[in-house]
């Protein structure tokens, strides 16, 4: 059974600060995905990292992959108020079957 | 482009009722998604349509939870009977292949 782990669950931080967060999940997968979700929202995609050594960004989020250590991470740097949300990763199952497991989230709130 | 259609936005039923959902997903896409994210976790695949056939619904209740997409586009999501756990936000998505899955805004479900 495919398994994925964020951590931290809970990241209270203020504007300015840069952070990581920390995706391992527990088989082989070459897609992994980053989202998005407002409180009330849908899922909005970030980022899609394909390949082994995958490196995206986007204003103050850069995703990176390592699928040999089954470990992705979602850097933000000069944290604003604005990118309080809830992140989730997710890895298909493949082989076609590509439905996405989730992680639980990470809820991010960004104090002033 | 239009997004994933979504409706009803919000449904409050009373346990033992049935309820359906409906999915309209992004123009050209094949692949279509049914995910159930219950509050405060990530969402989880319930079933995946490419096309009109199922690739997996390994994860769905089935003595309850049907669901069909008879002409390779819209998808209707079935309840029957609801139970007090069924409450959940009930997410479709869609996808073009092997690429990116787009969700769409969420069928609030409500089981008193």
């Amino acid at each position: 059974e495919l398994k994925v782990e964020q951590n931290p669950l809970f990241l209270s931080m203020q504007e300015g600060k840069n952070y990581t967060i920390y995706c391992n999940y527990s088989t082989t997968s070459d897609r992994l995905y980053w989202y998005r979700q407002d409180p009330g929202k849908s899922l909005e995609s970030l980022f899609v990292l394909l390949s082994n050594g995958a490196v995206k960004q986007e204003g103050r989020l850069m995703a990176s992959l390592d699928t040999k250590a089954r470990l992705s991470t979602l850097h933000i740097t000069a944290a604003v108020h604005d990118l309080s949300a809830t992140y989730f990763c997710a890895v298909d199952g493949g082989g076609g079957a590509d439905g996405l497991t989730f992680g639980k989230g990470t809820h991010l709130i960004i104090q002033p | 482009e239009a997004g994933v259609a979504q409706s009803p936005r919000y449904k409050i039923i009373e346990k033992r009722q049935s309820v359906a959902f409906w999915c309209n997903p992004i123009s050209g896409h094949a692949t279509l998604y049914w995910y159930q994210q219950i509050l405060g976790q990530g969402p989880k695949l319930l079933i995946q349509f490419q096309n009109n056939g199922v690739v997996d619904d390994s994860q769905l209740p089935k003595d309850r939870f049907s669901a069909e997409r008879l002409k390779g586009v819209d998808s209707t999501l079935k309840i029957q009977p609801a139970k007090l756990e069924d409450s959940a936000v009930y997410l479709c998505a869609s996808s073009h292949g092997l690429n990116e899955q787009f969700f769409g805004p969420g069928t609030r479900l409500t089981v008193l």
